[in-house]
């Protein structure tokens, strides 16, 4: 079946530091990929998608690219503010079909 | 309101007690989806409505889950004789339409079972 790999954490660097979250997927055919974000007492919320192989998606700083020959999705950012502390969720979603598959999540923290 | 609407935001029950968790979705949106989110674990997909289909209750962990939802707005999801390990992040969420649009989610109802 479809799932999803998050790296686990809880990951905490420094401001300005780069992050990398990696994310990888098990799925047949060609999935979108997710990235969405919980920021501390906010509901979920969509950071960036792409929707076919070698799409890169990217918002607020945050970029990832689909890469289909690793079955990854790794998130990146190159300098991160405390503002980012947030749990960060990778999830996979099945052309056509109606749910995604979620990764645990990653705790981000980072410090001034 | 403009988002998705959950209530309560903090549930504390006794254990062998019901309880019900509401939803209000974004008005217009015809998906709702509830998901459960244990502490230090990922979003596990319970029932899933679209409009006026038979839902998608693969999710659901037991016959004392169920969930509902009337036309495409409020649902409700019951959760019967809870336990222990019911206890956990309840979220709702909703989506305009068609598969691919973006899912918005609530910002959940918190279960305790002492």
């Amino acid at each position: 079946g479809n799932s999803v790999t998050q790296m686990e954490g809880p990951v905490t660097l420094s401001e300005e530091a780069f992050l990398t979250i990696n994310c990888t997927y098990t799925a047949t055919g060609y999935p979108s990929l997710f990235w969405y974000v919980q920021y501390p007492g906010e509901g979920l919320q969509l950071l960036l998608k792409a929707t076919k192989a070698d799409d890169k998606g990217s918002n607020k700083g945050f970029e990832a690219t689909y890469r289909k020959e690793t079955t990854s999705f790794h998130l990146e950012k190159g300098s991160v503010q405390v503002s980012d502390s947030a749990v960060y969720f990778c999830a996979l979603g099945r052309q056509g079909a109606q749910k995604l598959v979620f990764g645990q999540g990653t705790r981000l923290t980072i410090n001034p | 309101g403009a988002g998705v609407s959950q209530s309560p935001s903090n549930k504390v029950t006794e254990k062998g007690k019901d309880v019900e968790l509401r939803c209000d979705p974004i008005s217009g949106h015809t998906a709702l989806y509830w998901y459960r989110q244990r502490l230090g674990q990922g979003l596990e997909f319970l029932i899933y409505f679209q409009g006026n289909s038979a839902p998608d209750k693969s999710g659901l962990p037991s016959d004392r889950f169920s969930a509902e939802r009337t036309g495409e707005s409020v649902s409700t999801l019951t959760i019967q004789r809870t336990q222990q390990e019911d206890s956990a992040v309840y979220l709702c969420a909703s989506r305009p339409g068609q598969a691919g649009d973006t899912i918005y989610f609530g910002e959940g109802s918190w279960l305790t079972v002492v």
